[in-house]
């Protein structure tokens, strides 16, 4: 039972286009929501996170959306540049819980220029 | 710096072998954890470690096994290793203060023929 789920799969935008990637979860317990980048051959590395009490969080370029309601979120990417093309994790975590992430299955994003 | 590192960084390992992969990190951090890398599953969680000498069942621990002889140290054991186990294997870690940011290592590519 996949817990986090993203779409797309895959995407491709053009360069300076916003790309925008989509996650939803299941557990309402869930209240810290990180979203990892990772390019071919490495490790995925945190780019920017949330948590629940925020429905906006801003860094730069990237930007994240929360819906608590609907148990959705997204990463809006802005001015994408062809240097933003890697894997992006959605990830949560029940921060009263366990130390775990439950990590999604990744939308692979490609910035032609 | 601080850094995750993991060896072998690849390995061709035959069915029914023992495979051992290596995980050292010089970030001080108490907690460690193993993850598996499959396309279109994203990351999943096998095993993880809040101190040494402990270990925990992940998420998908069925055929690893998992061993933290020192805080730095931790390794994941398959000791007979299938052609299902054929993935790349993250190691990461993260610290007690701040659980919420995982630290990640290059991987390892496992061929189990």
């Amino acid at each position: 039972q996949q817990q986090v789920r993203q779409s797309p799969q895959s995407l491709t935008v053009w360069e300076g286009e916003t790309a925008i990637l989509n996650c939803s979860y299941e557990n309402s317990a869930f209240d810290y929501f990180p979203w990892y980048q990772q390019f071919p051959g490495e490790g995925p590395a945190l780019l920017i996170a949330i948590r629940s009490v925020s429905d906006k969080k801003e860094d730069g370029r990237f930007t994240i959306f929360f819906n608590k309601r609907e148990k959705k979120l997204s990463l809006h990417i802005t001015d994408s540049q062809p240097g933003d093309s890697a894997t992006y994790f959605c990830a949560a975590m029940n921060q009263g819980g366990s130390a775990k992430l439950i990590f999604g299955e990744g939308t692979k994003l490609t910035v032609s220029s | 710096e601080a850094a995750v590192t993991q060896s072998p960084r690849s390995k061709v390992a035959v069915t029914g072998g023992k495979v051992t992969l290596s995980c050292h990190q010089t970030n001080n951090h108490d907690y460690m954890y193993w993850y598996r890398q499959d396309t279109g599953h994203g990351l999943r969680l096998i095993h993880y470690s809040y101190v040494a000498d402990s270990t925990e069942k992940g998420d998908i621990p069925d055929g690893y096994k998992a061993s933290r002889p020192s805080q730095e140290n931790f390794s994941l054991i398959l000791e007979l290793a299938s052609l299902s186990q054929t993935a790349v294997y993250f190691c990461a870690s993260s610290d007690r203060g701040n659980q919420d940011t995982q630290y990640f290592g290059p991987g390892t590519r496992l061929l189990v023929l």
